[in-house]
Formats: structure tokens, C-alpha cells, sequence
């Protein structure tokens, strides 16, 4: 069974800071790999997705995230990040030729003005 | 973009009775929706996969019985909470997979809250 596991549960920056937020996966396949947004009050957002190519995926809002395969790792980063960011950000893992998408626990991002 | 959405948006209910929850797809026909399951403060939870015109795929430890979902046409999958305790009070979000765009890409209605009295 697959699993994806965000070690960051709950993150505070200032604005202007930069962030990066972790997700590990497990899954010995080939996977497509996503990051949502859940601003409060709002559905489930897509930020980006990786699915193959350039392992540097640039996203919505200026996000990227870095897929390095070696790692089971797919990152978030954002430069500077804004109050308007402030939210919950998922990491999602889908098999490749799978229907199923498995979350991570989530990461709470509160950015203060 | 595509466009799914869920009724009712919130909904109680006294211990024992059953209630239903639609997921529509507003603008696109769906073929494969899924039902999550959302607790405070954690992430989702994948419950069952929804497929249109045949029976749903349930996860582990999801129970079939207690859980009912029917996906009747392209545009509707409904979960049914049956005979609902307060132990299955929770946020119950849907999505659907887009034909036609990318495969893998699925667009999230904006659940429904479920509180059982």
C-alpha cells in the first residue's frame, strides 16, 4: 500500500520568508505526484503535479516543487510567501495507471503580516 | 474548469437514521468519482471509488454496508451513511477524474459536513 507522509504538521512564517514544506512517499512503482491547497473555507485546490519529465514542477502562485526520485521526495517551495498563502497544503500520490490518490496528513501554513 | 459540486453542504442527524450525500459534476460527465473522508485537523481519507453504472471499489476497513454509494449516471454519485452514530460525524468530500484532461487530475467538490446528534 502506498503512504505519503508530511513532516511539517504545522508551519509559522512572516511574509517575505521562504518556505519549503516536506512529503515522502512510499511506493516502489512509478507515481504521479500532486499538491493541493485548502484555503479556509474553500475547496481542494490544485497547486501543481508532477507526472514525469523535468523532476522541477512550477505551479500556480508562484509554488514549485522538486521530485527527486532517489528520495521518495516531492517538495513544495515558495520563495516569499504572501498572508494570502496562509492555508493547508496536501501532498498526493497516485500510481501511475491507478485511479486511487493517497493524501498526506497535511501541513497547516500560517503566514503572519 | 470542471466543476463538481456536493448537497447538502451540512447536515444533523439523530443517531440511526440514514442520510444522503450528491456529488455532481456540473460541467463535465464523470465516469469515476471518489469519497473521502476528512476529520478535523487530518487529511483525507480515501473511502470508496465511485464508477458509473457498476459497484463501488471501498478501501480497507471502509464498511460497504455501512457506507452505500451509487453512481447511476454520469453526472451523480451519492453516499448513503446508513443508520448514522456519532462516531461517523465528519467532513465527506467527493471528487471526480476529468476525461479529456489529464488523466490523473481530480477536481474536489467542497464536502459536506455530517454531525450526528
Amino acid at each position: 500500500a502506498q503512504s505519503v507522509s508530511q513532516h511539517n504538521h504545522h508551519v509559522i512564517l512572516s511574509e517575505a520568508a521562504s518556505l519549503e514544506l516536506g512529503c515522502n512517499y512510499s511506493y516502489g512503482g512509478t507515481v504521479n505526484l500532486f499538491w493541493y491547497v485548502q484555503y479556509p473555507g474553500q475547496h481542494l485546490q490544485l497547486l501543481l503535479k508532477y507526472f514525469s519529465g523535468d523532476p522541477l514542477v512550477k505551479g500556480i502562485k508562484g509554488f514549485e516543487a522538486e521530485f527527486i526520485k532517489s528520495k521518495f521526495s516531492f517538495n513544495l517551495r515558495k520563495p516569499s510567501v504572501q498572508w494570502s498563502d496562509t492555508a493547508e497544503y496536501f501532498c498526493a500520490v497516485n500510481a501511475q495507471g491507478g485511479n486511487q490518490f493517497y493524501f498526506g496528513t497535511g501541513t497547516s501554513l500560517t503566514v503572519i503580516p | 474548469g470542471a466543476v463538481v459540486s456536493q448537497h447538502p453542504s451540512w447536515v444533523i442527524c439523530k443517531s440511526g437514521t440514514s442520510v444522503k450525500i450528491e456529488c455532481r459534476s456540473l460541467d463535465f460527465q464523470a465516469t469515476t468519482m471518489f469519497w473521502y473522508r476528512q476529520f478535523p485537523k487530518q487529511s483525507l481519507m480515501l473511502m470508496a471509488t465511485s464508477n458509473e453504472g457498476s459497484k463501488a471499489t471501498y478501501e480497507q476497513g471502509v464498511e460497504k454496508d455501512k457506507f452505500l454509494i451509487n453512481h447511476a449516471s454520469l453526472t451523480l454519485s451519492t453516499l448513503t451513511v446508513t443508520s448514522a452514530h456519532p462516531e461517523d460525524s465528519s467532513f465527506y468530500i467527493c471528487s471526480a477524474r476529468v476525461p479529456g484532461f489529464s488523466p490523473y487530475e481530480q477536481y474536489f467538490g467542497p464536502g459536506t459536513r455530517l454531525t450526528v446528534t
